[in-house]
């Protein structure tokens, strides 16, 4: 069965730094991978996602992630962080084969919080 | 992006009272939604996947007769917690399906007394 890790349950970081999210998957097939944001009172938000091709994608709000499959991994990144990123992250994998828009798999999240 | 409301947005009942919780597709047609539960810093939980028209399909160890799922538009898939304990209590999400990607509700949060 398919599962999304997230070693990293919290993760401080000061404003104006960069960021480095981990994510490591377990999955059969050739994974459709997501990184959402999940912010309090809103819904979750699509950064990016992963289908194929390119393995570094580019997502919303200046993040971007790369694709290992040798590492199976989807590591999410930011060059400069801002005090309005703090918030939840989930790195999900699509639960069967139907791609994006089927259910997903969620990691257990990583919380982030940004210093001034 | 599409935007995916849920109503009401919190809800308190008492044990053994049924909850309905509502999901609309705003600015699409959705023919396929899915139902979540995301437990107090947990991940989310496929519970469900709603086709317009037809029976959910649950995901494994879901009871299908306490989490009734209705789909009777392309717009609204609604969410049905038969018979609610303290243990229901949870964050229940829903997505509406467009191509290749979903979009997420807010969410509603249940509270059981």
């Amino acid at each position: 069965a398919q599962s999304v890790t997230q070693p990293d349950i919290h993760i401080t970081v000061s404003e104006g730094a960069s960021l480095e999210l981990r994510c490591n998957y377990s999955y059969g097939a050739t994974p459709y991978l997501f990184w959402y944001v999940q912010s309090p009172g809103q819904g979750l938000q699509l950064l990016l996602k992963y289908f194929s091709g390119d393995t570094l994608v580019q997502g919303i709000k200046g993040f971007e992630a790369e694709f290992k499959r040798s590492q199976s991994s989807f590591n999410l990144r930011k060059p400069s962080v801002h005090w309005s990123d703090a918030a939840e992250y989930f790195c999900a994998v699509a639960k069967y084969s139907g791609g994006g828009a089927d259910g997903l798999t969620f990691g257990k999240g990583t919380h982030l919080i940004i210093q001034p | 992006g599409a935007v995916v409301s849920q109503h009401p947005s919190r809800v308190i009942c008492k044990s053994g009272t049924s909850v309905k919780i509502e999901c609309r597709s705003l600015d699409f047609q959705a023919t396929t939604m899915f139902w979540y539960r995301q437990f107090p810093k947990q991940s989310l939980m496929l519970m469900a996947t709603s086709n317009e028209g037809s029976k959910a399909t649950y995901e494994q160890g879901v009871e299908k007769d306490k989490f009734l799922i209705n789909h009777a538009s392309l717009t609204l898939s609604t969410l049905t917690v038969t018979s609610a304990h303290p243990e229901d209590s949870s964050f229940y999400i829903c997505s509406a399906r467009a191509p290749r990607v979903q979009y997420f509700g807010p969410g509603t949060r249940l509270t059981v007394t």
